[in-house]
């Protein structure tokens, strides 16, 4: 079983269109997040998320959205695509310390 | 917030060698330092991490050292394998607020058979 699994794996999509990524843990960890790595590999964290508290990176773009119906569950929402958008995407998730990272999402807009 | 910076970006080391990334931190309240090991085109993997309350930590050739003082820590890889090529990340979780961790820039790190 796959502790930490994102959907899709690739996405290749036209600007100005709107995707969603889905991320699923099945390990009970409080709190997820999406990190954004881009061509010079830097991983860079977008946001976290427990039941509780979403905190949210500033740099972030508000087209970036966290949507989470349960505890397991943190999907990303992108709306009005562009060209820098283009990077990895990855999910993970961490009870107090150690974080577990799902496969990533290779996002390209063209 | 916590800003974390790595050195050197890239490394070249002979099958073998010793191979050591260097990394500061500026928040003083940090209390957790991971380091992450990404393979070509895999997800970031955690191989070895340390706690404020320790000054070394060692798993078989991959051992990691902490200066809580100067704000620094270290990942040393002895006896290197050409398996051992990838992309290494260091990151520090600062203690309050959430789980966060901040990365570093990362280290391309090649062993040559």
């Amino acid at each position: 079983d796959t502790a930490v699994s994102q959907t899709p794996k690739y996405l290749v999509t036209q600007m100005g269109n709107d995707k969603s990524i889905k991320c699923e843990q099945n390990l009970g960890h409080d709190t997820m997040y999406w990190y954004k790595q881009d061509s010079k590999k830097f991983l860079k964290i977008m946001f976290s998320y427990n039941n509780k508290e979403l905190i949210i990176n500033e740099t972030v773009p508000n087209r970036f959205s966290p949507k989470s119906p349960d505890k397991a569950h943190l999907n990303l929402h992108i709306n009005s695509l562009e060209l820098g958008d283009s990077a990895v995407y990855f999910c993970a998730s961490s009870s107090h310390y150690g974080y577990t990272f799902g496969s990533g999402t290779r996002l390209t807009v063209v | 917030g916590e800003n974390v910076e790595q050195h050197p970006s890239t490394l070249s080391v002979q099958e073998g060698d010793s191979a050591v990334i260097k990394c500061t931190y500026s928040d003083s309240a940090s209390n957790y330092f991971p380091w992450y090991k990404q393979e070509l085109g895999k997800r970031p993997q955690l191989i070895i991490d340390i706690r404020s309350n320790v000054g070394e930590k060692k798993d078989q050739r991959i051992a990691v050292t902490l200066n809580k003082t100067a704000k620094h820590f270290s990942l040393h890889i002895t006896e290197t394998q050409p398996e051992d090529s990838a992309v290494y990340f260091c990151a520090a979780k600062p203690q309050a607020g959430a789980n966060n961790l901040f990365f570093g820039t990362g280290t391309r790190l090649t062993v040559i058979p």
